[in-house]
């Protein structure tokens, strides 16, 4: 059974900091993993989609990586700024007769001005 | 634009009815998901479909039922069976094996 990970649970950096953030995943055996940002009271909104066979995405200031074979993702922001302030989710899907995806918990982000 | 619309944004329910919340998508997705959000916990599937009049239980299906009627359209209904719906309920699509978008969330709350 998949099982995703996000560690810390609550982050608060300074703005303009270059930050990471990490999430683990059990089976190695997925198919992608994807980076989500969720704002309070609102859905989750896609930021990056990492295939299996790619080792790492970026748009703007995000840039992810996949490790397949340690089990690690990480999302990194460059030049933080206030309005990135949300929850950061990840998921990976395996394939298990239909679309298994397993979330993270997620990391709240603070980026204090 | 191309997305998913649910409606509505808050529900309230009494107890012992049955409440419907709606899900449609114009990104012509096969797949569609229902998810509940809970404080603290991560998302958890209540039901999925990969094609129009076929769908499958998810990891929480007790206490909900839902139908695949029109490729469009995903509405999750929460009976009365289900004896702790306050969350909030994301749907999502996907073509198969991609990119997952969601909806906006509905907040459902037991009075």
């Amino acid at each position: 059974k998949q099982e995703v990970t996000q560690i810390p649970a609550a982050l608060s950096v300074p703005e303009g900091e270059n930050l990471v953030l990490n999430c683990s995943f059990t089976d190695s055996a997925i198919y992608n993993l994807q980076w989500f940002r969720q704002d309070p009271g609102k859905g989750l909104t896609s930021l990056l989609l990492i295939q299996s066979s790619q080792r790492e995405q970026t748009s703007g200031r995000l840039n992810a990586s996949l490790d397949k074979s340690s089990g690690r993702s990480t999302l990194y922001i460059a030049a933080s700024q206030p309005g990135d302030s949300a929850t950061y989710l990840c998921a990976a899907l395996n394939s298990g007769g239909y679309q298994k995806v397993t979330f993270g918990t997620g990391t709240k982000l603070q980026v204090i001005p | 634009d191309g997305g998913i619309t649910q409606s509505p944004k808050y529900l309230f329910r009494k107890e012992g009815q049955n409440v419907t919340l709606s899900c449609e998508q114009n990104l012509n997705h096969d797949a569609m998901y229902w998810y509940r959000q809970d404080p603290g916990q991560g998302l958890r599937l209540i039901y999925y479909s990969q094609i129009v009049n076929d769908f499958q239980k998810g990891d929480i299906a007790e206490g909900y039922s839902v139908s695949r009627e029109k490729k469009e359209s995903f509405p999750l209904t929460v009976t009365s069976a289900q004896k702790n719906p306050t969350a909030f309920y994301l749907c999502a699509s996907s073509i198969f094996f991609g990119e997952l978008f969601f909806g906006e969330g509905s907040r459902l709350t037991v009075l």
